[in-house]
């Protein structure tokens, strides 16, 4: 993993709550996207973003995910009024223009 | 993007030779090959990247024939700590957006 950091790494929510997932890049990368992971499956797209600017959001559900990545400061995945379903990895990756790179991912459990 | 198929699950011995083959029979002319490894709770990890023919780093070897339908991954005398879940993904060049994740190969190396 070359530098991209995400916070928190565990992550416990109540349903009905929000969650806020945070990722910042490789110094220097301006590409952000996120991943989910539910157990014994692989990664899903879920979104991609450059600077001030959602790319790609197919992989989004259409209700209660936003995700955002400002100019300055970490890009941010929002899960609001969480049920049990998104209990997941969340993995974020930021890439250099061929490759891209992982963060150790936030595990989000919902009770 | 291409599609990727690649063995569910191998077995392996510490200090053996362990070829992992992936078929990709789509891949466009441009597209890269890039495989990951990913240990339990953790992010997918760069290992290697090619084009075509041979490509060699300290961690592992990609071997990709002319006619670029498959590739084969090559990890020198495994060890325990190789255990993981390899995937082998085609993409685009330049920073192209999403990445498929397949099943991936679970590799089981014992002692």
């Amino acid at each position: 993993n070359a530098g991209v950091m995400q916070n928190p790494r565990h992550l416990v929510r109540r349903r009905g709550q929000e969650a806020r997932l945070r990722c910042s890049p490789v110094k220097g990368h301006s590409h952000v996207y996120w991943y989910r992971q539910l157990p014994e499956e692989g990664l899903k797209f879920m979104v991609y973003l450059q600077k001030e600017n959602i790319i790609d959001e197919s992989g989004m559900p259409k209700e209660r995910f936003s995700a955002e990545f400002p100019k300055e400061g970490p890009s941010i995945l929002r899960i609001q009024q969480v049920v049990r379903g998104d209990s997941a990895a969340y993995f974020c990756a930021s890439s250099s223009p061929d490759t891209q790179y992982f963060g150790p991912g936030t595990r989000l459990t919902v009770l | 993007l291409a599609k990727t198929t690649q063995p569910i699950s191998m077995d392996s011995y510490e200090g053996q030779e362990v070829n992992i083959t992936c078929s990709h029979n789509n891949i466009a002319t441009n597209d890269y090959i890039t495989w990951y490894q990913q240990f339990p709770s953790q992010g997918p990890r760069f290992i290697i990247q090619g084009y075509k023919t041979k490509v060699t780093n300290e961690v592992a070897s990609l071997f990709i024939p002319a006619d670029r339908k498959s590739s084969t991954l090559s990890l020198p005398r495994v060890s325990l700590s190789d255990t993981a879940v390899y995937y082998c993904l085609g993409h685009g060049s330049g920073n192209t957006g999403k990445l498929i994740f397949g099943q991936g190969t679970t590799l089981q190396v014992k002692p």
